[in-house]
C-alpha cells in the first residue's frame, strides 16, 4: 500500500458526461501528479500541482482541469466525455516537486470507461 | 528534450535464470533515472532510482539497475527470476539538477513473463 488513495476505483459513463477522480496523497506530501495510462498511448503526465498550485502541465487536454485543495488532496475533472477518454488515471505523489529527486508513490487508479 | 526507450514489449525468462529489462535514455544534462514495475490492476510501485554516486543500484525484491553514461542506459536486472516477478515494468528519466520543474517521463513499459 502506497498511501496514497484514489476513488472511486472503477467508472462507467457516456459520452458527452463530466466525471470527477479524486486523489489524496500520502501523509506529509506537497506534490499531486495526475498520470492517463493507455493501451496505445502509454503512461502520460497530465498535471502537477504543488502544495495548492499548478506547477506542471504535459499532455492534458482543455476539456480536463485539476485543482488542489488547501487539505492537499487534488481532484482532476473531465468533461465533454469522449469514447478516447477512456483510460486508467493514475494519482501520484511526493514530498517534493519534479526540482526534486524524490520517487513518486502512485495510487490504485481509476479506471474510466466511456460508452 | 528527454526521452526514454525501453526497446523490448516482453521478455521471457525461465524461474531461476538471470532477467534484464533494457531502458536507454536522452536528456540534456545529468539524469534522475527510476525503475517501476505495475502488477495486475494495481499502481505502479517505486523499484529504484539513480541519482548519483555508486553506477549500481540495488533497489527492491532483489533487482538492481546499472548506470551507464557512455551508453545512455539503465537496464534492470536480477540474478534469480521469480514467477511472482511476472509484470510490467517502468523505465523513467527526467533532467537532474538545475533544470527546473520538468516532468518526469516514462518508457512504454516491458511485460516479464517468468515462467516456471
Amino acid at each position: 500500500d502506497s498511501g496514497v488513495t484514489q476513488t472511486p476505483k472503477h467508472l462507467i459513463t457516456a459520452t458527452g458526461q463530466r466525471v470527477t477522480l479524486r486523489c489524496s496523497p500520502r501523509s506529509g506530501d506537497l506534490s499531486v501528479y495526475w498520470y492517463q495510462q493507455s493501451l496505445d498511448q502509454g503512461l502520460q503526465f497530465l498535471i502537477q500541482y504543488y502544495n495548492g498550485e499548478e506547477r506542471a502541465k504535459g499532455n492534458i487536454l482543455e476539456r480536463f482541469s485539476a485543482q488542489q485543495f488547501p487539505d492537499l488532496h487534488s481532484e482532476l475533472n473531465l468533461s465533454s466525455l469522449e469514447l478516447g477518454d477512456s483510460a486508467l488515471y493514475f494519482c501520484a505523489s511526493s514530498p517534493g516537486g519534479f526540482s526534486s529527486y524524490n520517487e513518486q508513490f502512485f495510487g490504485p487508479g481509476t479506471r474510466l470507461t466511456v460508452l | 528534450a528527454q526521452s526514454v526507450a525501453q526497446p523490448e514489449d516482453q521478455v521471457n525468462v525461465a524461474e531461476g535464470n538471470p532477467l534484464t529489462v533494457k531502458c536507454t535514455y536522452s536528456v540534456s544534462g545529468n539524469p534522475y533515472l527510476f525503475w517501476y514495475v505495475q502488477y495486475p490492476n494495481r499502481g505502479l510501485q517505486f523499484l529504484l532510482k539513480y541519482i548519483t554516486g555508486d553506477n549500481l543500484v540495488k533497489g527492491s525484491y532483489g533487482f538492481e539497475a546499472e548506470f551507464n553514461k557512455s551508453q545512455t542506459s539503465f537496464h534492470l536486472k536480477k540474478p534469480s527470476a521469480l514467477v511472482s516477478d511476472s509484470a510490467l515494468y517502468f523505465c523513467a528519466v527526467r533532467d537532474g539538477p538545475n533544470s527546473g520543474n520538468t516532468p518526469l517521463v516514462f518508457g512504454k513499459g516491458t511485460r516479464l513473463s517468468v515462467i516456471a
